[in-house]
C-alpha cells in the first residue's frame, strides 16, 4: 500500500502569510494527488484534484503542485476561516490513502 | 444542490451489526461512484470502500483491507441510496462515516481522477460494550 506523509503535522501563522504543506507519497504516483480541508465538527471539502486542479468555487489563494512522489500545497494569503486541517489524499493504486493531516492555526 | 444524508449510526456492542444508509440528492445518482470514508474521533481520514455506478450494468466494488469480509457496499439507484452493512463490529470500527460522491472510476489495481467532490454530514459508529 502507499503512505502518504504530510508535513508539518500542525502549524501557527497570521493573516497574511504564505503557507506550505508537503505531502509525500512512497511512490510513484504521478499527478495522482488530491487535497481537502477540514473543519472541526465537519465534513471534509475538496479543494485541489489531480494534484494542482483548483475545485469550481474555490478561493484561488488555494493552489497545489508536484507529481511523482512529491507534492505542495500553498495557501498563498492566509485568511482567519482558513483555519482547518488539510488533508493530502493520493488514489493511483489501490487502497487509496489520505496522509495524516495538518492542522492550520492562526 | 447535491445533498447525501447519512443514517443509521449508533452504539452497538462488538461483534454486533450496523446498517448505514446515504440518501442521495441533486443530481443522477446511477451515473456516479460512491464511497465510504471513515475518521476515528481525533484522528484522521480513512477510505473504507467503493462502488461504481451501475450505468454499466455491473458494479466494482472494493474494501479497504481492516474491513474485508465484514462490511458490505451496496446501492439502490431506485432509491438514491447507499448502504454499508458493517458486521462483527469492533472497538476500533467507532468513527464517523462519511458517504461521498467520487468523480472518477476504479478498475484492477488502479483509480482514475478519483476524488470525492461532495460529503455527507456524517454519522457516528460507536462499538462498545
Amino acid at each position: 500500500d502507499i503512505q502518504m506523509t504530510q508535513s508539518p503535522s500542525s502549524l501557527s501563522a497570521s493573516v497574511g502569510d504564505r503557507v506550505t504543506i508537503t505531502c509525500q507519497a512512497t511512490q510513484d504516483i504521478s499527478n495522482s494527488l488530491n487535497w481537502y480541508q477540514q473543519k472541526p465538527g465537519k465534513a471534509p471539502n475538496l479543494l485541489i484534484y489531480d494534484a494542482s486542479n483548483l475545485e469550481t468555487g474555490v478561493p484561488s489563494r488555494f493552489s497545489g503542485t508536484g507529481s511523482a512522489t512529491d507534492f505542495t500545497f500553498t495557501i498563498s494569503s492566509l485568511q482567519p476561516e482558513d483555519t482547518a486541517t488539510y488533508y493530502c489524499q493520493q488514489y493511483h493504486h489501490l487502497p487509496p490513502s489520505f496522509g495524516g493531516g495538518t492542522k492550520v492555526e492562526i | 444542490e447535491v445533498q447525501l444524508v447519512e443514517s443509521g449510526g449508533g452504539l452497538v456492542q462488538p461483534g454486533g451489526s450496523l446498517r448505514l444508509s446515504c440518501a442521495a440528492s441533486g443530481f443522477t445518482f446511477s451515473s456516479y461512484s460512491m464511497t465510504w470514508v471513515r475518521q476515528a474521533p481525533g484522528k484522521g481520514l480513512e477510505w473504507v470502500s467503493y462502488m461504481s455506478s451501475s450505468s454499466s450494468g455491473s458494479s466494482t466494488i472494493y474494501y479497504a483491507d481492516s474491513v474485508k469480509g465484514r462490511f458490505t457496499i451496496s446501492r439502490d439507484d431506485a432509491k438514491n441510496s447507499l448502504y454499508l452493512q458493517m458486521n462483527s463490529l469492533r472497538a476500533e470500527d467507532t468513527a464517523v462515516y462519511y458517504c461521498a460522491r467520487a468523480e472518477g472510476y476504479c478498475s484492477g489495481s488502479r483509480c482514475y481522477k478519483y476524488y470525492f467532490d461532495y460529503w455527507g454530514q456524517g454519522t457516528l459508529v460507536t462499538v462498545s460494550s
